[in-house]
């Protein structure tokens, strides 16, 4: 167990609805990644954030979004859903960014997306 | 310039045997090479970390070895397991705010 939550664990939605994901980081970390993860383009970065503010946008569409509140917990908003979004969706975190390149990142279990 | 190339796609191993997965990379600017195992239904999980101003890290059965001048990196996992079957990631990262980019994964099955 990495100390990362996600929820829900499975989300079936349909085309063009809205959905949200929520991520709680381990105790103390500062940032929170998300990525998606698909069979055919493995685990792509999607944006980050610390203690509050974006720092790193990665390849994330016009239709997600995401925000990290003040207690630190993460949500990430995926809307127009088309499907091409199905996919896994990790959260992950860290104690703080990167100063030496050496920050572990610790993954939640994940959210399967399905969208019909 | 961001990607970081992994091979081979899949693997496949006797038990007892040595895995080896190989991963490259094209930005000089990178200064961590951390290596994640995941399980079906699991998220990734770190295994095991190196910076390039060493050449090999060992863990238990877990060796990495990195070539800086060749630009490259790989895993090493000795006595294999069938507990080992799982995708393995290599993944690289740089400096201050920056974000991991991920190897496409290698699958590997360690045959009992």
């Amino acid at each position: 167990d990495s100390g990362v939550t996600q929820t829900p664990k499975h989300l079936i939605t349909a085309t063009g609805q809205r959905v949200t994901l929520r991520c709680s980081p381990r105790s103390g970390d500062l940032s929170v990644y998300w990525y998606q993860q698909s069979l055919d383009q493995g685990l792509q970065f999607l944006i980050q954030y610390y203690n509050g503010e974006e720092r790193a946008k990665g390849n994330i569409l016009e239709r997600f979004s995401a925000q990290q509140f003040p207690d630190l917990h993460s949500e990430l908003n995926l809307s127009s859903l088309e499907l091409g979004d199905s996919a896994l969706y990790f959260c992950a975190s860290s104690p703080r960014t990167s100063g030496s390149g050496m920050e572990t990142q610790y993954f939640g279990p994940g959210t399967r997306l399905l969208v019909l | 310039q961001q990607q970081v190339k992994q091979s081979p796609q899949s693997l496949i191993v006797q038990k007892g045997g040595i895995s080896i997965i190989n991963c490259a990379y094209e930005n000089t600017a990178f200064d961590y090479f951390p290596w994640y195992q995941q399980f079906p239904g699991k998220g990734p999980a770190l295994l095991i970390a190196i910076r390039p101003d060493v050449s090999e890290k060992k863990e238990g059965r877990f060796t990495i070895s990195f070539n800086k001048s060749a630009k490259q990196f790989s895993l090493h996992i000795m006595d294999s397991q069938p507990g080992d079957s799982a995708t393995y990631f290599c993944a690289a990262s740089r400096g201050y705010g920056q974000n991991f980019v991920f190897g496409p994964g290698t699958r590997l099955s360690v045959l009992p």
